[in-house]
């Protein structure tokens, strides 16, 4: 079964504290994984996509195959960060693609 | 330029009514898509459209769902005789195709609640 697992619902930190959101997946084929984020009050955005190999916002995630995993990470967190962080996996079934979202991790970024 | 958008924002019926909620995809965007985000939860694929035509719709849950795209642009997703299961936000997103590199760009979501 294709499946994308967030263990932790709320993650809180300090800032200034590293951040790491973890992220399991199970697939069959070769994986396309991405992180998506919603801040407060504004819509779900692409934050990065694995393919890419991008660091975008201090934000960085490796595709571990050997562990199914796509742990998003940040050495220092800032209270901007706050947001919810969504694992998402491109599913490709049928010859079309469709995404599989996690249930998410809160992100508390504390002062 | 404009992103995606949904209307209306909020909606609120009875167990029972029929409801439409509409989505204009970003101009140009030849796909789109429904999910649907129950509390707690991540978005739950529903159903994607390339151009007018319903390419899966293996996400809908049942015969009650529907959706159509009779112009490939704007998309209305229908859902009749409405239960309080059904309480969720609902998202559309739009890319310019469906590989890997096609970034969906989401909308702010029509949040339904089925008293």
């Amino acid at each position: 079964a294709q499946r994308v697992t967030q263990p932790e619902k709320l993650l809180s930190v300090f800032k200034g504290a590293p951040v790491e959101l973890k992220c399991n997946y199970s697939y069959s084929g070769s994986p396309e994984l991405f992180w998506y984020v919603q801040y407060s009050r504004q819509r779900l955005q692409l934050l990065l996509r694995h393919i890419s190999r991008e660091s975008i916002k201090g934000f960085t995630a490796d595709l571990n195959k050997g562990e199914t995993s796509f742990h998003l990470k940040k050495p220092f967190a800032q209270e901007e960060d706050s947001a919810m962080y969504y694992c998402a996996l491109l599913s490709f079934s049928g010859g079309y693609n469709k995404l599989i979202f996690g249930a998410g991790t809160r992100l508390a970024v504390h002062p | 330029g404009a992103g995606v958008s949904q209307t209306p924002s909020n909606k609120v019926t009875e167990k029972g009514k029929y409801v439409e909620l509409r989505c204009d995809p970003i101009s140009g965007h030849t796909a789109l898509y429904w999910y649907r985000q129950s509390l707690g939860q991540g978005p739950e694929f529903l159903i994607y459209f390339q151009g007018t035509g319903a390419a899966d719709d293996s996400g809908l849950p049942n015969d009650r769902f529907f959706a159509v795209r009779p112009e490939g642009s704007v998309s209305t997703l229908k859902i009749q005789r409405t239960e309080r299961g059904d309480s969720a936000v609902y998202l559309c997103a739009s890319s310019e195709g469906a590989g890997g590199f096609d970034t969906q760009y989401f909308g702010p979501g029509t949040r339904l609640t089925v008293l």
